[in-house]
């Protein structure tokens, strides 16, 4: 069974650059999270989905941040237009939600490696 | 708010000698909670967590955490390290089915490095 993927592996851009990220979760997976993770750090959520619907979106930076995912499955992160603290990892996790929410396993892809020059 | 606390960004032991990382958390509700593990250049995996029940949880490669809501504590131990063990561990909690969701919480990692 293929695991979470995510594209592009690495990525380079100037400042003011735009760039995406995508993410393809578990099959069957209707939960999909992306978190941020600066060097040293856990994970921080920026945007969590159940289905279609965003259901968390606190941490997203809005004004530079926006993310879809589209008939609930693929998703994609964009930021618009970057700045040199956006460095970081971003990680893409999905999970199966039933019964008490909170308690799944998160499944993690690879993550986004992303360099602001 | 929930928050959580791992104490000792590195950690270093032989190979063979006892595992101990340490997690201390803090939740308005009892939570749920995790330690995954990351190798370099990959995402998380989960090596186990707890949801209820038996507060002595075991995991895959043989770990284990043990819940202790007294000490607000989930520490992950493993008898006997391998050099297959480096890497970076980390703990979570997540809130119980709050109306509107849930949210976790990851803690800032521990290293651990294995001595041969």
């Amino acid at each position: 069974e293929a695991g979470v993927v995510q594209s592009p592996r690495y990525k380079i851009i100037e400042k003011k650059q735009p760039v995406a990220f995508w993410c393809n979760p578990i099959s069957g997976h209707n939960t999909l999270y992306w978190y941020l993770q600066n060097l040293g750090q856990g994970p921080e959520l920026l945007i969590r989905y159940e289905n279609e619907e965003a259901v968390d979106d606190s941490q997203l930076p809005k004004d530079r941040f926006s993310a879809e995912r589209l008939k609930g499955v693929d998703s994609t992160l964009k930021i618009q237009p970057a700045e040199l603290g956006d460095s970081a990892v971003y990680l893409c996790a999905s999970s199966l939600t039933g019964g008490a929410p909170g308690q799944e396993t998160q499944y993690f892809g690879p993550g986004t490696r992303l360099l602001v020059l | 708010a929930q928050s959580v606390t791992q104490l000792g960004s590195h950690v270093s032991v032989s190979e063979g000698a006892l595992v101990l990382l340490r997690c201390n958390y803090s939740s308005s509700v009892p939570p749920y909670l995790f330690w995954y593990v990351q190798y370099p250049n990959q995402g998380l995996q989960l090596l186990l967590k707890y949801t209820t029940g038996a507060t002595l949880v075991k995991g895959i490669n043989g770990f284990e955490a043990e819940f202790k809501k007294s000490e607000t504590s989930f520490h992950l131990t493993k008898p006997s390290a391998h050099m297959s063990d480096a890497a970076e561990y980390f703990c979570a909690v997540s809130d119980r089915g709050k109306i509107g969701g849930f949210k976790t919480i990851f803690g800032a990692g521990t290293r651990l490095f294995v001595k041969a």
